[in-house]
């Protein structure tokens, strides 16, 4: 079946970076878009952008541009999702989902990687 | 960017009724809307896509309509599984957004 396994829980200090995987299985990897959504507790989901596995090309949220990068490896079949310059409003559950190839809805997601920014 | 509004945030529905939920865009995103699922600790889940067609695997009980900036799901006869955070995103335009979530909760 198709699955997304996403790294474990991560504790980093205001101004660090955190690098969470996404490793996907059942399906071709390069056929589909992999996006990154991330909620704080509480709150609502947030998209954070997208990253095509084949070509690599990858389009952020203005949010987190310069902040953020989207990137895989064809090899493992994974994904990352790597933010720097962390404050503590970075604290949250960050997600993968697989995108539909011809629409931007997401199914499945990753199970969620709880970052937790605190000094 | 398009904004998403839920209502009501939270909904109190005893197993066994209707629950309605509502999502309005600030502008038109056509049928592009989807409904996920989130139940405590877990991932969302995809319940419809194109404001209309329920997923894989999604019981009959779930239904969406709508089109343009009013979107409702209707749940038609709560199970206990059902109780969970529903939200609505739009993907006819960049970037991607997402409502704020309904909650369902037993009555």
């Amino acid at each position: 079946q198709v699955q997304l396994v996403q790294s474990g829980a991560e504790v980093k200090k205001p101004g660090a970076s955190v690098k969470v995987s996404c490793k996907a299985s059942g399906y071709t990897f390069t056929s589909c878009d992999i996006d990154w959504v991330r909620q704080a507790t509480g709150q609502g989901l947030e998209w954070m952008g997208w990253m095509n596995p084949n070509s690599g090309n990858t389009a952020y949220a203005q949010k987190f541009q310069g902040r953020v990068t989207m990137t895989r490896d064809t090899s493992t079949n994974t994904a990352y999702m790597e933010l720097s310059s962390l404050t503590s409003d970075d604290t949250a559950i960050y997600y993968c989902a697989r995108a539909n190839p011809t629409e931007n809805r997401f199914d499945p997601w990753g199970q969620g990687t709880l970052v937790t920014v605190s000094s | 960017e398009i904004v998403m509004t839920q209502s009501p945030a939270t909904l109190s529905v005893s197993p066994g009724e209707r629950a309605t939920l509502s999502c309005r865009a600030s502008q038109s995103v056509s049928t592009k809307l989807a409904w996920y699922q989130q139940k405590p600790g877990q991932a969302p889940r995809l319940l419809i896509h194109g404001a209309s067609t329920r997923a894989t695997g999604i019981p009959a009980r779930f239904s969406g309509s709508g089109s343009g900036t009013d979107f409702t799901l209707t749940i038609s006869s709560l199970q206990s599984e059902d109780f969970a955070v529903y939200s609505c995103q739009q993907y006819n335009a960049w970037p991607l957004t997402f409502g704020g979530g309904t909650k369902v909760e037993i009555k």
